[in-house]
């Protein structure tokens, strides 16, 4: 299986500031269609994961310009330009490459 | 409203089964990969199983596979996952997702443990 590694997994940010997530995946993400599967979540306690960003930098419909995704080879990178506080929560990578789709461990981002 | 809503989850004995249902809703259900997707506190989220839009192709993660069966009724917009012979560790809340690979929508969740 495809091991998705997260850094940090802990992520305390002042708001305003800018925060970055780091996701590395064991193995190329390149699907035989030519793209990379490579998608960001973001779970609010009590909630289900909202999908952000998709193949790789693609951002979803209402999700702010402040994110953003990219990323290649294996190596992706979810960044926040300003933290707000609807920010707060746990951030997950997903590739949907290769079967099974895994999951990175999750970066729970809070406000210092 | 595109929504997915998940219904079949609640305490079964290990060994038990129990078989959970997803309603979907403002979409076209029968165009789309299926899937489910648990998540439990320790082991995080984990892909359970997919399926095609015809349901002639379907995935398990090897640690479900020969227990749970995932199916889909696209008349009824409807997606299933029979689980059989449960264990402590399939203890999680179950998601359905639209999607395979590039998943976009999940639902709320429901929640199966598995305890004696």
């Amino acid at each position: 299986d495809v091991v998705m590694t997260q850094s940090p997994l802990s992520l305390p940010v002042t708001l305003g500031q800018p925060a970055s997530i780091s996701c590395r995946s064991s193995q190329t993400l390149v699907y035989s269609d030519g793209n990379i599967y490579l998608s960001w979540f973001h779970q609010r306690p009590g909630q289900s994961p909202r999908r952000l960003i998709y193949k790789v930098s693609d951002r979803d419909s209402g999700v702010p310009d402040r994110l953003s995704g990219s990323g290649s080879g294996t190596d992706f990178t979810l960044k926040i330009s300003r933290v707000e506080a609807e920010d707060v929560g746990v951030y997950y990578c997903m590739q949907g490459t290769h079967w099974p789709h895994t999951f990175g461990q999750g970066t729970k981002l809070e406000i210092k | 409203e595109m929504q997915l809503v998940e219904s079949g989850g609640g305490l079964v004995q290990p060994g038990g089964s129990l078989r959970l249902s997803c309603a979907a809703s403002g979409f076209t259900f029968k165009n789309y990969h299926m899937g489910w997707v648990r998540q439990t506190p320790g082991e995080g989220l984990e892909w359970v199983a997919n399926i095609r839009p015809d349901g002639s192709v379907k995935f398990y993660v090897d640690s479900v596979k020969g227990r749970f069966t995932i199916s889909r009724d696209n008349a009824r917009d409807s997606l299933f996952l029979q689980m059989n012979s449960l264990r402590v560790e399939d203890t999680a809340v179950y998601y359905c997702g639209r999607g395979g690979g590039n998943s976009d929508l999940w639902g709320q969740g429901t929640l199966v443990t598995v305890s004696s």
